[in-house]
């Protein structure tokens, strides 16, 4: 069964802290996202992949950094948590031209 | 800006009534659309996929799309209280990633 699976589920760091988003899809696709979701805005697009060591930047790419290791897995990285980035994180994974199936989310908040 | 726009914001809608709901892109390079439900704590789900003119319809769900003014719109007739969500439209531009609107929150009223 397609599944794409993020860790972790809920997550609360600092003003200024690090951290790693994961977020792992078992579908053998080629693209792989990063959303973030806040009330007013809908989902916004982070960065994307379209393999293992590719990365796009999206619409909201500043203050997050992401990396695909390889094709199951992709990372968003927060170096310096602000609150700003307090948001509720989505990860998908797709073929080409395909809908994305989303993960679950990781709710992140930066105190 | 905002390059897929959804309107209405929100919508009620009584049980057993219509629910139409509008979405446009303003990015003239983007090939094709979908829909999303989002229930309340869930992830989105895919919906409907909309490619070409014209319209498509799924059971209770029906989408319509016009190419030419980048407009589709989805109707929910028959619409129970499982239907009240968050629906997002989706905008797909070759070579790059689907971007969504800001949604449509749905609530049926019993």
């Amino acid at each position: 069964e397609a599944a794409v699976t993020q860790s972790p589920r809920n997550k609360v760091t600092v003003t200024g802290g690090n951290v790693t988003l994961s977020c792992r899809q078992t579908n053998s696709h080629n693209y792989m996202y990063w959303y973030r979701q806040d009330t007013g805005h809908g989902l916004r697009l982070i960065h994307y992949s379209y393999g293992a060591g590719n990365l796009q930047i999206g619409d909201v790419p500043d203050g997050y950094k992401a990396t695909r290791t390889t094709q199951e897995d992709f990372f968003l990285l927060l170096e310096l948590a602000s609150p700003s980035q307090t948001s509720l994180y989505f990860c998908a994974s797709s073929g080409d031209i395909q809908a994305p199936l989303f993960g679950e989310g990781t709710r992140l908040s930066v105190l | 800006q905002q390059k897929v726009q959804q309107s209405p914001e929100s919508l009620i809608v009584p049980e057993g009534g219509m629910a139409s709901l509008n979405c446009t892109s303003s990015d003239r390079n983007v090939d094709y659309f979908w829909w999303y439900r989002q229930h309340s704590g869930k992830s989105p789900k895919m919906l409907m996929s909309i490619f070409s003119n014209g319209e498509k319809e799924e059971g209770r769900f029906t989408v319509h799309l016009n190419k030419a003014s980048l407009h589709t719109s989805l109707h929910i007739r028959d619409s129970q209280p499982s239907d009240s969500a968050l629906y997002l439209c989706a905008a797909y531009q070759g070579g790059r990633a689907l971007i969504f609107g800001t949604g449509t929150t749905v609530s049926v009223s019993p």
